[in-house]
């Protein structure tokens, strides 16, 4: 079974700072990893996402995050936080072979302070 | 090109009603999806369909039907609304299960009281 624990259910940063987002996986089989943003009364958008190519993936928007085998870890980064990067970000989980779903984590709260 | 789209945008209904929430994707997508989105709860898949005719339970099935009579449209049935079914819900689509990018429509607020 696959599964994702987002560590952090709330993480506020000032604008202008770095952003970290912390994702932890499990799963059984070779997994295919995404990250998902969702702005108030929006549906979900992909940010972006990690298939068993690159381990250092780049999204949209700046957002970066780099696929841990050894520490089960997919967090995601940016430099810069900038005020529209305020909204709910979702780490994801599918494995990577046979018609299986995605799996959601329960998402983690980004507020960017001027 | 709309992409995913929902109907309604809110509902209230009330303990024992039924309703069916709509949606359709005009992207030629095989893969359709129902997700509610508790607070707190991430996204729990409810039912999904891997084309015309077939379709399949997630992991919240219970309280719900689907039908995909077309590729275009993918239709949640409630039948007989009860109060834990207040949520948040989206449709989502994909090419395939391999192209791994779900598009979302922009969701229906439901409230059962």
């Amino acid at each position: 079974a696959q599964s994702v624990t987002q560590l952090d259910s709330h993480v506020s940063v000032s604008e202008g700072t770095p952003v970290l987002l912390r994702c932890n996986y499990s799963s059984s089989y070779s997994p295919s990893l995404f990250w998902y943003v969702q702005h108030p009364n929006k549906g979900l958008q992909l940010l972006l996402k990690y298939t068993s190519a690159a381990t250092l993936v780049k999204g949209i928007n700046g957002f970066e995050a780099e696929f841990k085998k050894s520490e089960t870890s997919f967090h995601l980064t940016k430099p810069s936080a900038h005020m529209s990067d305020a909204a709910e970000y979702f780490c994801v989980v599918r494995r990577n072979s046979g018609n299986t779903p995605l799996v959601f984590g329960k998402g983690t709260r980004l507020s960017v302070i001027a | 090109n709309a992409g995913v789209t929902q109907t309604p945008k809110f509902r209230i209904l009330k303990i024992g009603q039924s309703m069916t929430l709509q949606c359709a994707q005009d992207m030629n997508h095989n893969y359709m999806y129902w997700y509610r989105q508790d607070p707190g709860m991430g996204l729990k898949l409810i039912y999904y369909s891997v084309g015309a005719g077939i379709t399949d339970k997630g992991e919240v099935p219970n309280g719900y039907n689907v039908s995909r009579s077309t590729t275009e449209d993918f239709p949640l049935r409630l039948e007989l609304a009860a109060p834990s079914q207040t949520s948040v819900y989206f449709c989502a689509s994909s090419y395939s299960i391999a192209s791994n990018e779900q598009f979302f429509g922009p969701g229906t607020r439901l409230t059962v009281l």
